[in-house]
């Protein structure tokens, strides 16, 4: 399987705590992204690597979250002491430099915060 | 700011009949459109994407969709709708000059009965 993978795909959490995901993207993308999606809602955006460079984050990623890609593999997103807010499928996707705008998304990281 | 607005919760088509699937977007400049479905349990799918060009544009699967600027409407169509087809329907817009960050719709859950 060459796509995009994710892990753990379920975390629950006390609050308070923190977690970390994982994301592989495809071998070959040098762009790699972290949306977030809750309930009923499209994928909003968190964050965005070109290669190693995390070159936007959005104003929705507070100082409780931390996205690094340190070798322009795989990437992580660190959320520290976590709210029943931060509740949501965190879902990483990658692409290449050739084709614009399709992004190959993995299946997601389900938080759950109690 | 930037939006796309997808006013179906809901489509419910028979198989066999026409299928669309509407989305509208509010952009400051000139927007790139993205179609991405999603079936149970898996991760998001690009179907189809206007950058420049033809208005029309078909995709994966047989869906095409019709930019329309006046209207600032990117509707996704198909002309026989399958059951397979039944899935959660996500209109996306970026910009030509940060084509790296997505608005996404809410997405439109597509049924289409036997």
């Amino acid at each position: 399987d060459t796509g995009v993978s994710q892990d753990p795909r379920h975390k629950i959490t006390k609050r308070g705590q923190n977690v970390t995901f994982r994301c592989d993207p495809i071998s070959e993308h040098n762009r790699l992204y972290w949306y977030r999606q809750t309930l009923g809602q499209g994928p909003e955006f968190l964050t965005y690597f070109q290669n190693e460079a995390q070159l936007e984050k959005s104003r929705l990623l507070s100082d409780r979250f931390s996205a690094e890609r340190p070798k322009g593999s795989f990437s992580t997103l660190e959320i520290q002491r976590t709210e029943q807010g931060d509740s949501a499928m965190y879902l990483c996707a990658s692409s290449s430099q050739k084709k614009t705008g399709e992004l190959f998304f993995g299946e997601g990281s389900r938080l759950t915060v109690l | 700011a930037q939006s796309v607005a997808q006013p179906e919760d809901q489509v419910n088509v028979a198989e066999g009949n026409p299928l669309t699937v509407k989305c509208t977007y509010s952009v400051s400049g000139n927007p790139y459109l993205f179609w991405y479905v999603q079936y149970p349990n898996r991760g998001l799918q690009f179907l189809l994407k206007y950058i420049t060009g033809d208005n029309l544009v078909k995709g994966s699967y047989g869906f095409e969709a019709e930019f329309n600027k006046s209207q600032t409407s990117f509707h996704l169509k198909k002309p026989s709708a399958l059951v397979s087809d039944s899935a959660l329907y996500f209109c996306a817009v970026s910009l030509l000059y940060n084509f790296n960050k997505f608005y996404f719709g809410s997405g439109t859950k597509l049924n289409v009965k036997p």
